[in-house]
């Protein structure tokens, strides 16, 4: 399973963008890219999905490179309730999918 | 929006105690999980579930864990001799199919053990 390395924390004001990187040099040919939210005491919430390229939705935006050994989830315009943890998962495309979380980028949305 | 429901929300059991935890999977889904979250840390897969049978499980899911589907809509982990370290959030989770699909996530259940 491929690993995957991201910002500890991050801060931002509302109104802005944030851009959150995470690199996942080992990614396998079959693995996707799917990004999850979570608020204290909730399950984690799947906000976007990506193979290669650029997958935009209602949420957000995530940027992949065509090495695919990193990928950028970009939330546009955050607001206070985006502060959250948000972590970036590697999986296969087939089989039982042992989900890995890692440990996540906490990120703090300040008025 | 169909979602998935877990059961108790909170429960405080005596070490050395069986607990089950309950989960109800969004009805069409056919894959099911369970995670842990100490306070604190990070998100821990422990069981994936297929068919009627484990189709992963990680080092963390010992013999005193098991998970059983006991009719058409419950999923349950049982944990048998709890221990104080077993203190977490538990959270079951089900997708539709395998692999990439989404994984839809309960509200979890806040486990003590004292």
């Amino acid at each position: 399973l491929a690993k995957t390395t991201q910002p500890i924390s991050m801060d931002s004001y509302e109104g802005q963008e944030v851009n959150i990187t995470c690199s996942h040099n080992n990614i396998a040919t079959n693995d996707y890219i799917t990004w999850y939210q979570q608020f204290p005491s909730q399950g984690p919430r799947f906000i976007i999905q990506g193979y290669k390229t650029k997958v935009t939705n209602e949420v957000a935006s995530l940027f992949i490179p065509a090495d695919r050994k990193s990928s950028t989830l970009s939330l546009p315009r955050v607001s206070l309730s985006d502060t959250a943890v948000y972590y970036c998962l590697v999986g296969d495309s087939t089989g039982g999918f042992k989900t890995i979380f890692g440990a996540g980028t906490r990120l703090f949305v300040k008025a | 929006e169909p979602e998935v429901t877990q059961t108790p929300s909170h429960q405080v059991t005596q070490m050395g105690q069986e607990v089950i935890l309950r989960c109800v999977p969004i009805s069409n889904h056919l894959y099911f999980y369970w995670y842990r979250q100490i306070l604190g840390q990070k998100v821990e897969f422990l069981v994936s579930f297929y068919n009627n049978e484990i189709s992963e499980k990680s080092e963390i899911f010992d013999d005193q864990f098991s998970v059983e589907r006991p009719d058409g809509s419950n999923f349950t982990l049982k944990i048998r001799s709890t221990k104080l370290e077993d203190s977490a959030m538990y959270f079951c989770a089900s997708t539709e199919g395998q692999g990439k699909e989404t994984q839809y996530f309960g509200p979890g259940t806040r486990l003590l053990v004292l």
